[in-house]
């Protein structure tokens, strides 16, 4: 099973609400990560957690707050967005190695955010 | 850094021809190599990889072999389907902080006449 679960599917939000995007596995995979990938482009990673720690943040905006409550969930809480934050968002997990690396990256289905 | 060259679509065929997308990467170390697959209005499914020199990759028809000498990843498939229209993203593993970092070429929108 290599299936990594988004909810929701679709998202419209105002610039001054509140709203957060779930991401979940059970895979037993101990990496987990935030994409954003707006249209016609490829995904650009966000956030990399390892083993429930923030293990790389790519300068992203405060307005986005990832959070990792336990080894299968990942959380990414969003607060006065802007419209240009409209995209596709998608999580993935992998497992670790042996050696300490990560290995293949599995993606969700994403959730579709559209800020207005 | 590391980076992935993927040849820019939009490419258009018929049902039953032979497809090529070309992926030159350049990179420090020694990257797993890997083939996304998007279909319209859902996330990545992972296609096909390679985790070292001269590996080929398969799936649902689909190769690419990892060739160090010309550092190419080139996706092929003998006779398409319709069924395989997508965005097909080339990417190399960059390990960084300990985490991978997935690096992507711009993708090749694939479309499939019937």
């Amino acid at each position: 099973d290599t299936e990594v679960t988004q909810t929701p599917k679709h998202l419209v939000m105002g610039m001054t609400n509140k709203k957060s995007l779930k991401c979940e596995q059970h895979m037993g995979h101990r990496a987990m990560y935030w994409y954003k990938q707006k249209a016609k482009k490829p995904p650009e990673l966000m956030f990399v957690y390892s083993y429930e720690k923030l293990s790389i943040n790519e300068s992203v905006p405060s307005r986005f707050s990832p959070e990792c409550p336990n080894s299968s969930l990942l959380n990414l809480h969003l607060h006065a967005l802007q419209p240009e934050d409209s995209a596709l968002y998608l999580c993935a997990s992998s497992q670790e190695t042996a050696s300490g690396s990560t290995d293949t990256q599995y993606f969700g289905p994403g959730t579709r955010l559209t800020v207005l | 850094g590391d980076s992935v060259t993927q040849m820019e679509g939009p490419v258009t065929l018929s049902e039953e021809a032979f497809l090529t997308i070309n992926c030159t990467y350049t990179a420090t170390g020694y990257p797993s190599l890997f083939w996304y697959v998007q279909y319209p209005g859902e996330g990545l499914q992972l296609l096909l990889k390679a985790t070292k020199a001269d590996d080929k990759g398969s799936n649902k028809g689909f190769e690419a072999t990892y060739r160090k000498e010309t550092t190419s990843f080139h996706l092929e498939k003998g006779s398409v389907q319709v069924s395989d229209s997508a965005v097909y993203f080339c990417a190399l593993s960059d390990l960084r902080g300990g985490s991978e970092k997935l690096v992507f070429g711009k993708g090749t929108k694939l479309t499939v006449n019937p």
